[in-house]
């Protein structure tokens, strides 16, 4: 299986709300990653998990908080967003998190924030 | 600090017709080297990747791509292209130099194949 999975696929959310992006993957990898991506763009790095322990942070506003509860699955708690946060949030994940791994995606939740 | 230059933002091409994605990387000590390609509302998948050895690099769906250091260039081929390859290809690098485990990525290119 290297399938990573990500829920929920859309959002929608208004400035006040509170969510929480999922992210999971059961092919025994130790770094997952959070990227944005903005409509035509590349993706952005915004955090780094290595053995569940966050090990970059791209400098991302406090109202992303990332999660990482366990080996399998990553969170991204989202809270009093602004409209230009709207875009295209990937998840992936790699064997160990070394310069030469392959990365692999989820799909991606598209959220928009009202 | 690294980057990467993908020189055209799209590529129209006729079907069957060859293609050549460019990729230019700023550093010329070892660096790791990857094609991604995004297909619409999808998220990223590997073409393939570069480490060491042989400079000609075969990925999936008959890409290939070559490695030339002097160039710093890693460009990306396919001798005959089909509709299903219209997506977003992204050049990447990991750069062991910089110490950051994380990869950069060019602006994209955007390969329209038209019939």
């Amino acid at each position: 299986d290297t399938e990573v999975t990500q829920t929920p696929k859309h959002l929608v959310m208004g400035m006040t709300n509170k969510k929480s992006l999922k992210c999971e993957q059961h092919m025994g990898h130790r770094a997952m990653y959070w990227y944005k991506q903005k409509a035509k763009k590349p993706p952005e790095l915004m955090f780094v998990y290595s053995y569940e322990k966050l090990s970059i942070n791209e400098s991302v506003p406090s109202r992303f908080s990332p999660e990482c509860p366990n080996s399998s699955l990553l969170n991204l708690h989202l809270h009093a967003l602004q409209p230009e946060d709207s875009a295209l949030y990937l998840c992936a994940s790699s064997q160990t998190g070394t310069f030469d791994e392959e990365q692999y995606f989820g799909p991606g939740t598209r959220l928009t924030v009202t | 600090a690294q980057s990467v230059t993908q020189l055209d933002s799209q590529v129209p091409v006729f079907e069957e017709a060859p293609v050549e994605l460019r990729c230019n990387y700023s550093s010329s000590v070892s660096v790791y080297l990857f094609w991604y390609v995004q297909y619409p509302n999808q998220g990223l998948q590997l073409l393939l990747k570069y480490l060491s050895g042989s400079t000609l690099v075969k990925g999936i769906n008959g890409f290939e791509a070559e490695f030339n250091k002097s160039q710093t260039s890693f460009h990306l081929r396919k001798p005959s292209v089909h509709i299903s390859d219209t997506a977003e290809y992204f050049c990447a690098v990991s750069d062991p130099a910089t110490g950051r485990r994380a990869l950069t990525f060019g602006s994209g290119t955007r390969l329209q194949v038209q019939p």
